[in-house]
């Protein structure tokens, strides 16, 4: 059974950093295409970011390019999120994803539970 | 970017009703679209993709449709424990991945 947990949320101020992770276990983690997505509350879904399964390639939606890093460890079958500048509109739940494909194009089959970040003054 | 346009945002139906949800892309996703379940406090569930491939383990009362920029998501008997939101996403041309805006069904 292919498994993700996340970790790392918590409350922070503006202008903070914050660091996820999300540690994919059941899977041949390389070969999928990873992402995050976040909710904020009482909202709806919004994408994040995307990495790519063997390349690695990445991309981002606009509200977080410059700010926000996703990186993978395939050795460690796990998958990260580098929140810098962080604002009180970054406040969501973060959802770390699998992938259908490994390419970043695809739909997202396995959902971690979440992990809550909050920024606040 | 492609924008994702789900109606309606909010339905009520009664048990063992029809229910149908639609979602218009701004531009032809060729089928590159899935549909997700979420039911409160938890992670969206993947219904089906590539617009009417029904997952393992989903109910065979869930069914997709649609061609172009318009598709359906279709519960043809609703059931207590399909109370959730209902989210569609397209992945034909990324980035960006967009959702739709959600369609919370509930009880009557």
């Amino acid at each position: 059974e292919v498994q993700l947990l996340e970790s790392g949320g918590g409350s922070i101020q503006p202008g903070g950093s914050l660091s996820l992770s999300c540690a994919a276990s059941g899977l041949s983690f390389s070969s999928y295409a990873m992402s995050w997505v976040r909710q904020a509350p009482g909202q709806g879904l919004e994408w994040v970011s995307v990495i790519s399964g063997s390349r690695g390639r990445t991309y981002y939606a606009d509200s977080v390019k410059g700010r926000f890093t996703i990186s993978r460890d395939n050795s460690k079958n796990t998958l990260y999120l580098q929140m810098n500048t962080l604002r009180v509109e970054d406040t969501a739940v973060y959802f770390c994803a699998k992938g259908g494909f490994g390419a970043p194009g695809s739909f997202m089959d396995v959902w971690g539970k979440g992990t809550t970040v909050t920024v606040s003054s | 970017d492609i924008q994702m346009t789900q109606s309606p945002s909010s339905l009520s139906a009664s048990v063992g009703d029809r229910v149908t949800i639609t979602c218009r892309a701004s531009q032809d996703i060729s089928n590159s679209l899935a549909w997700y379940q979420q039911k409160p406090g938890k992670a969206p569930k993947l219904l089906l993709h590539g617009a009417s491939r029904l997952e393992n383990g989903v109910p065979s009362r869930f069914s997709g449709s649609g061609s172009g920029t318009d598709y359906t998501l279709t519960i043809t008997s609703l059931q207590p424990e399909d109370v959730a939101t209902y989210y569609c996403q397209q992945y034909h041309s990324v980035p960006p991945i967009t959702f739709g805006g959600g369609t919370k069904v509930e009880i009557k």
